[in-house]
């Protein structure tokens, strides 16, 4: 069966500018994880979606935000980016306790 | 709030060797574990799942124990090969739910042909 897939899988963006990311989860599995890394703050969760319901969120500003689709699809989005904003984002979809799959990421750099 | 440290951060073996990860977390009150391998600018991939009611599980040259007691988790390898260097991380749900998990900063591995 297919995998987690995360579109676009390299952007490169302006300082200010803003950006979506895109994650499609495995079929069947109706929560997304999103994760942010970095080299110096390994992996940050940012939020949790489950059936077009955040359920849990991280310690990220009001710049980080999300959504999910009916079909499970998830997206997230940053504005006024920074360039701290610079990482590596990974989504995961899990099914019930059966552990996480993720995709292989958005290299975002801002410049 | 979750806690997990991975020890050591960085080893160096020649190939051939067995070695041992270690993973500890401070809230026992957890469901499952997941062990992850990464590769340099790669996605996480998944190695081995252990469920709460589990003190071990195994795949190939790869073997995980889970003591939610003491609140640890090893990752054995066997017969290490070049092809396993990568960064390792352990992954611990928070407790009171399966929305989150926190990741340990990761046992980067380097195996010597």
């Amino acid at each position: 069966k297919a995998g987690v897939t995360q579109t676009p899988r390299y952007l490169i963006k302006t300082r200010g500018q803003q950006v979506t990311l895109s994650c499609s989860p495995i079929s069947g599995h109706r929560s997304v994880s999103w994760y942010q890394q970095t080299p110096g703050q390994g992996l940050q969760f940012l939020f949790e979606y489950f059936s077009e319901t955040q359920r849990n969120k991280g310690n990220f500003p009001g710049r980080f935000s999300g959504r999910q689709f009916s079909n499970s699809r998830s997206e997230m989005n940053v504005s006024t980016l920074e360039l701290g904003d610079s990482a590596l984002y990974l989504c995961a979809s899990s099914y019930q306790e059966g552990g996480y799959t993720f995709g292989s990421g958005t290299r975002l750099t801002v410049v | 709030k979750q806690e997990v440290t991975q020890i050591p951060a960085a080893l160096s073996v020649p190939e051939g060797e067995n070695l041992v990860l270690n993973c500890s977390f401070t809230d026992s009150a957890i469901y499952n574990l997941q062990w992850f391998r990464q590769d340099p600018g790669k996605g996480l991939t998944s190695l081995l799942l252990i469920q709460s009611s589990q003190r071990e599980q195994t795949s190939g040259r790869l073997n995980a124990s889970l003591d939610k007691s003491s609140g640890r988790s090893t990752l054995y390898i066997a017969a290490s090969q070049p092809g396993d260097s990568a960064t390792y991380l352990c992954a611990v749900p928070d407790s009171g739910g399966y929305q989150k998990v926190t990741f340990g900063i990761g046992t980067k591995l380097q195996v010597i042909p």
